[in-house]
């Protein structure tokens, strides 16, 4: 089946600092790649939709310029934290659709676990 | 806008049956998903609805009532592993967007 990788898994930093995160689709090419944020038993909320060559649709609420959201291809999408702060901890999910594949299936990656002191 | 409902918790024994409902609000509704996630772990896809009525895959069933804007996942011989929770997500926009639930946390007794 289509497989969604991450790195780096988990991730620690210091206050102010930038974190660029990785999502790759390995056997598929995905036009459509999402990304989301969990925080500690609660649901994963909807960051941005990243479509492959365009600029990402923010979900209202999420800063652009905070989270900047790269899809330079059809099998990576990058997020980059910039300047992050404690807050910003939190678990970071993406998945992707395959192109071309139903609307209703996205794979998700198996998460980047951000801890800012 | 969008928004779904789905209880916080439930609690079954193994061996039992359990439903968890969902309903939801949306613009441009294109079907409801669900998902299942483990402690620590990502989402993992369990079954979709895009017409109403009853999909079933193994031990996990799923109901939609598009008028009723409604659905349920149904969970069949229930197993200590099946401790988890259970998100329910509806695509929307036409099925370009996914927003998913709060997650309805099941704890299986032995």
């Amino acid at each position: 089946g289509a497989v969604v990788s991450q790195h780096p898994s988990r991730v620690i930093c210091k206050s102010g600092t930038s974190v660029k995160i990785e999502c790759r689709s390995l056997d598929f090419q995905a036009t459509t790649m999402f990304w989301y944020r969990q925080f500690p038993k609660q649901s994963l909320m909807l960051m941005a939709t990243s479509n492959e060559g365009s600029k990402a649709t923010y979900e209202q609420g999420v800063e652009k310029d905070k989270f900047l959201i790269n899809h330079a291809s059809l099998t990576l999408s990058t997020l980059t934290v910039t300047s992050a702060h404690p807050e910003d901890s939190s678990f970071y999910i993406c998945s992707a659709r395959t192109s071309g594949g139903a609307k209703e299936t996205q794979y998700f990656g198996p998460g980047t676990r951000l801890l800012v002191l | 806008g969008q928004s779904l409902e789905q209880p916080s918790e439930v609690t079954a024994v193994e061996g039992a049956i359990v439903q968890i409902n969902c309903t939801y609000q949306t613009s441009g509704f294109y079907g409801l998903s669900w998902y299942q996630q483990h402690d620590g772990g990502a989402p993992t896809f369990l079954s979709y609805n895009g017409l109403d009525g009853l999909e079933e895959t193994g031990r996990f069933s799923s109901f939609l009532s598009r008028s009723d804007s409604y659905g349920y996942l149904l969970l069949q011989e229930l197993q200590m592993k099946d401790s988890a929770s259970y998100f329910c997500a509806v695509l929307g926009n036409g099925g370009f967007k996914t927003i998913f639930g709060a997650g309805t946390r099941l704890f299986v007794k032995a």
